[in-house]
């Protein structure tokens, strides 16, 4: 079983619309979670961690539900601009490794 | 800004030969890695540094050598190439472990 796993879409959104995307991950001594996100040839880009209370960036929204080993993201009110991949990546708490998901792909058309 | 620099951008390589990918960083960050990210797979950890003449191995450490003699260059160096070695590099940074990761622009490496 691979440490992190993301459905990896595409998810077709129009623009204004709202989606979610979940990630699991299999390590229940995981201590940190991030979001990143990956334009299409390009280096991931930290788009923001993801707290125990969940918490929220503009537009984006993030869940943590440790029971369940998972996290969420939310984007409302979708752009263009926000078509990307969405990386889920998991600190399992053993020194600095980090753990990434193969991404989630959203496209949003106008 | 420079943040982190890899070069070379592109590489195409014959299979055998050896070459060394390069990577610095300017924030003075602790901990450094090299990831290589293949289709429909997460980023794999190849190597990772903890500070200047501490290396360890990660996920997918073979075929693969570094050092960190200075806390801002990590250089990834390949053996002898192989086909399977065909990938996209990040090298990342980060000022604590576990903490937000800094990435570079990433080498597209072919072996042929």
């Amino acid at each position: 079983r691979k440490e992190v796993e993301q459905d990896p879409g595409p998810f077709n959104v129009p623009e204004g619309a709202t989606v979610a995307f979940n990630c699991t991950y299999s390590n229940s001594a995981s201590q940190s979670f991030f979001w990143y996100r990956q334009d299409c040839r390009k280096e991931p880009k930290l788009l923001m961690s993801v707290y125990s209370s969940g918490n929220e960036d503009g537009r984006f929204t993030a869940q943590l539900n440790r029971a369940s080993q998972y996290i969420s993201l939310l984007i409302r009110d979708s752009k263009l601009s926000d078509s990307a991949t969405y990386l889920c990546v998991v600190n399992m708490g053993n020194d600095y490794k980090l753990s990434f998901g193969a991404g989630t792909t959203v496209t949003v058309r106008a | 800004n420079a943040g982190v620099t890899q070069t070379p951008k592109f590489q195409v390589l014959k299979t055998g030969q050896s070459m060394t990918l390069q990577c610095a960083q300017d924030m003075n960050h602790e901990y450094m890695s090299w990831y290589r990210q293949d289709p429909g797979m997460g980023l794999r950890l190849i190597h990772y540094s903890v500070g200047a003449g501490i290396t360890d191995q990660g996920e997918v450490p073979n075929g693969y050598n570094v050092s960190r003699s200075t806390t801002e260059d990590f250089p990834l160096r390949l053996l002898s190439a192989a086909p399977s070695q065909t990938s996209v590099y990040f090298c990342a940074s980060s000022y604590s472990g576990g903490g937000q990761a800094f990435f570079g622009q990433g080498t597209r490496l072919t072996v042929v």
